[in-house]
């Protein structure tokens, strides 16, 4: 079974401010984790993906997340939010290997300030 | 490269009536996904079809029905719409059982449906 939860439907920001999106997870196998985004009346796309190797991992807009085992975390930040990343976030977890089903968060909708 | 497309992008329909959301891959992947996203609720899967020829039942099937016509295509019906399936419906395909896949989700631009 996996799960996934993220903390704070609504997370408002100032432009130029560190945005933090926090993910946690639970996993019976090594998981894959992703962070989608969705941008108003569009479909998700694909942030950042952890699989395997190193654990921060580099993703699209300057986003970047570390996968921390310990914790079952995988938080999603950005140094200096820009008005074009308002949009809603979803943190996914699959399992690792062969098929896989993919489980979502129920997202978090970032707004920036400016 | 057109991706994960989806017609129709608007319905509204009656309480009872059927209709069906088609979707379509050109990205020769082997699965494919058809999820619903409400409000709070993030996208949950109502069916999936892991590769040609196979369906199953993800978290929330009740009064879906879907068909896998080829590896391209993975279409849902609505047998008889209920105003609880109003909902953005998204199609999402997959590489899935291939060598190296990660897992990552392509998705369409969504269908917006309305049952009144």
């Amino acid at each position: 079974a996996q799960s996934v939860t993220q903390l704070g439907s609504h997370v408002s920001v100032s432009e130029g401010a560190l945005v933090l999106l926090r993910c946690n997870y639970s996993s019976s196998v090594p998981p894959y984790l992703f962070w989608y985004v969705q941008y108003p009346n569009q479909g998700l796309q694909l942030l950042l993906k952890y699989t395997t190797g190193a654990t921060l991992v580099k993703g699209i807009n300057g986003f970047e997340a570390e996968f921390k085992k310990s914790e079952t975390s995988f938080h999603l930040t950005k140094p200096s939010a820009h008005m074009s990343d308002a949009a809603e976030y979803f943190c996914a977890v699959s399992g690792s290997g062969g098929y896989q089903k993919v489980t979502f968060g129920t997202g978090t909708k970032l707004q920036v300030i400016p | 490269n057109a991706g994960v497309t989806q017609t129709p992008k608007f319905q509204v329909l009656k309480t009872g009536q059927s209709m069906t959301l088609q979707c379509a891959q050109d990205m020769n992947h082997n699965s494919m996904y058809w999820y619903r996203q409400d409000p709070g609720m993030g996208l949950r899967l109502i069916y999936y079809s892991a590769s040609e020829g196979t369906t199953d039942k993800g978290e929330v099937p009740n009064g879906y029905n879907v068909s896998r016509l080829n590896k391209r295509e993975f279409s849902l019906r609505l047998e008889s719409a209920a105003p609880s399936q109003t909902s953005v419906y998204f199609c999402a395909s997959s590489a899935g059982l291939a060598t190296a896949n990660t897992g990552e989700l392509f998705f369409g631009e969504g269908s917006r449906l309305t049952v009144l």
